[in-house]
């Protein structure tokens, strides 16, 4: 198993732009989220995904947006990139039963700079 | 509302010495709670868990955390820290509802002197 993958590694972007992180998992898992962690601020949930179809807000949502089309991806959207999402992304998933007190593996993450 | 706290944002300590990093968290149930760690430029390893029963549980490479419910703490400790333990070190408690979310705490940085 690959686990979480997450694409691109290192992404530079000028105001304005938009783009897609990519996550995929191939270990089955329900539930999937996405974090950012900036210096001090510790891990915080962008978005978060109980199963295919369904999607809900985390604690910082507002410039981003995620589907869950299939089971196993879970891609988030920059809709028009500002500096303040400059930061490195998570992307982590957890197996179905239990969903809080399972473990969420995470992905290598992205970091992401936009000037 | 639920929240983690980890008082120490940096801490150093000499190879071979112990160590402890504190977490406090808030929450109105019994909570999960766990322990990653972050190496440089890498994600998130889980050192350890706890769920319920054994207060203090253990986890891999050396580690272990005793869940205090008096005193809504989850402390990690290692009784020899190695070179090689220079991370970040995150705790978190697991979300209520079965929803799959952790909330973290900000982290503390760990330096080991050689």
């Amino acid at each position: 198993n690959a686990g979480v993958t997450q694409t691109p590694k290192f992404q530079v972007l000028k105001t304005g732009q938009s783009m897609t992180l990519q996550c995929a998992q191939d270990m089955n898992h329900e539930y999937m989220s996405w974090y950012r962690q900036d210096p001090g601020m510790g891990l915080r949930l962008i978005h978060y995904s109980v199963g295919a179809g369904i999607t809900d807000q985390g604690e910082v949502p507002n410039g981003y947006n995620v589907s869950r089309s299939t089971t196993e991806d879970f891609p988030l959207r920059l809709l028009s990139a500002a500096p303040s999402q400059t930061s490195v992304y998570f992307c982590a998933s957890n197996p179905t039963a239990g969903g809080s007190y399972n473990e969420q593996f995470f992905g290598p993450g992205t970091r992401l700079t936009v000037l | 509302a639920q929240s983690v706290t980890q008082p120490d944002i940096h801490i150093t300590v000499s190879e071979g010495a112990s160590l402890e990093l504190r977490c406090n968290y808030s929450y109105g149930a019994t909570p999960y709670l766990f322990w990653y760690v972050q190496s440089p430029g890498q994600g998130l390893q889980l050192l350890l868990k706890y769920f319920s029963g054994d207060t203090l549980v253990q986890g891999i490479k050396g580690f272990e955390a005793e869940f205090k419910r008096s005193q809504s703490s989850f402390n990690l400790r290692k009784p020899s820290v190695h070179w090689s333990d220079a991370a970040e070190y995150f705790c978190a408690v697991g979300a209520r509802g079965n929803t799959g979310k952790l909330i973290f705490g900000q982290g503390t940085t760990l330096q080991v002197k050689p």
